[in-house]
């Protein structure tokens, strides 16, 4: 079945450091990607997506390449800040499989002043 | 964008009672809905897949007799937990997608029930 590897967490980083979150994915289709963040005790928000090899989304700062190559999409931000803690989900959406979303396990991200 | 609105946020109630929690797209029509149980500091675990007008697909080990749903309208999913046990306390999230998004376009969320069972 279609699975979604995330790096673990937690990632603690200072202001304005560089981000990166390593997703990787197995699918039996052409699963469409996503990015999405939740924040404390709140459902989760998309944050960016892509829907065929080699797109590139991207949002608020943050970017993600759809690898089909390494079936890879992580997710990357050039300067994070506080207001990015969060938790960040990789996942991915099957159009063999009803649409399904299937999510990786999520890593939290501490941005410190 | 597309909206959907999850309530109630957080409902605390008593062992054996019944909860009802209501997921409603507000701009958009929900042909298909999805309802999941995030554990605290861990992921989403898809629960059932909620299709108006027909019974719900439920996901291997979910007890449908327990997780009650019903998408009765193209803008409103309900799930219902039926004779609630503290081990049911969770965090409930339901996300939607309209006819012609979800695999292009995202699922747009809810902002998710906070169900304790006392």
């Amino acid at each position: 079945g279609d699975s979604v590897t995330q790096m673990e967490g937690p990632v603690t980083l200072s202001e304005e450091a560089f981000l990166t979150i390593n997703c990787t994915y197995t699918a039996t289709g052409y699963p469409s990607l996503f990015w999405y963040v939740q924040y404390p005790g709140e459902g989760l928000q998309l944050l960016l997506k892509a829907t065929k090899a080699d797109d590139k989304g991207s949002n608020k700062g943050f970017e993600a390449t759809y690898r089909k190559e390494t079936t890879s999409f992580h997710l990357e931000k050039g300067s994070v800040q506080v207001s990015d803690s969060a938790v960040y989900f990789c996942a991915l959406a099957d159009n063999t499989n009803a649409g399904k979303s299937t999510f990786g396990d999520g890593t939290t991200l501490t941005v410190k002043p | 964008g597309a909206v959907v609105s999850q309530h109630p946020s957080w409902v605390i109630c008593k062992s054996g009672t019944s909860v009802k929690i209501e997921c409603r797209s507000l701009d958009f029509q929900a042909t298909t809905m999805f309802w999941y149980r995030q554990f605290p500091k861990q992921s989403l675990m898809l629960m059932a897949t909620s299709n108006e007008g027909s019974k719900a697909t439920y996901e291997q080990g979910v007890e449908k007799d327990k997780f009650l749903i019903n998408h009765a309208s193209l803008t409103l999913s309900t799930l219902t937990v039926t004779s609630a046990h503290p081990e049911d306390s969770s965090f409930y999230i339901c996300s939607a997608r309209d006819q012609g998004g979800g695999l292009y376009y995202g699922y747009t969320f809810g902002s998710g029930t906070r169900l304790t069972v006392v």
